[in-house]
């Protein structure tokens, strides 16, 4: 699986967006990207996810770069409780040795 | 309510003594898997299951063992646990694959004395 790198902590005020960004220069063409984020030490809750195109949920918005090697996870109004742990993580769809790396703490400010 | 739930959700031990960590899933999924965090190693996949009696090592297996009997249970079986294996453990499951969508158990947190 392509090894991702983020940034290691961010701020944001609470209402504006959260633009979360990650790299995955060594990305494959059947590899997907995928966001998670963990509150406190709870489990671990599934964002989103996309291989090539723009992806939009309830949640968050994806934004994939025509050359696949980096991407931006949105949130569009953060709140306090969006206070986390953000993961990008790059892999086929088979999984196996699925890595969550360090993440990106997340810090919203009132 | 879909859900995952582990049981014990803490759990301290003493070296040598076997221990299993039960796994459950409500949602009818076929992939399931174990993960452990540890402070600066973010999370491992410990095990993966793709079906009933379909079983696969992940990152980290050494010292795990675990079964799928059911489609809804997913225990890890720490036969002999070591210092080494105290943890926060978590159990996956997802419905497409092994990744896409998982949902996670809120967490087991093991110490072995």
């Amino acid at each position: 699986d392509a090894k991702t790198t983020q940034p290691t902590s961010m701020d944001c005020a609470e209402g504006r967006a959260a633009n979360l960004p990650c790299n995955h220069s060594t990305i494959s063409g059947n590899e997907y990207v995928y966001w998670y984020r963990q509150i406190h030490s709870q489990g671990p809750q599934y964002i989103i996810h996309g291989l090539k195109n723009n992806e939009t949920n309830e949640m968050a918005s994806l934004i994939i770069t025509e050359d696949r090697k980096s991407s931006t996870l949105i949130l569009p109004h953060a709140t306090l409780r969006d206070t986390a742990v953000y993961y990008c993580i790059a892999s086929d769809n088979y999984g196996q040795n699925f890595v969550f790396g360090p993440g990106t703490r997340l810090s919203v400010l009132p | 309510e879909a859900q995952v739930t582990q049981n014990p959700r803490y759990l301290i031990t003493v070296t040598g003594k076997k221990l299993t960590v039960t796994c459950s899933q409500n949602m009818n999924h076929e992939y399931m898997s174990w993960y452990r965090q540890d402070p600066g190693l973010g999370l491992r996949q410990i095990y993966y299951s793709m079906n009933v009696e379909v079983t696969d090592k992940g990152d980290v297996p050494e010292g795990y063992k675990v079964s799928r009997k059911e489609k809804r249970n997913f225990p890890l079986i720490l036969e002999s646990p070591s210092p080494n294996q105290t943890s926060l453990y978590f159990c996956a499951s997802s419905l497409k694959d092994l990744v896409h969508e998982q949902y996670f158990g809120p967490g087991t947190r093991l110490t072995v004395t």
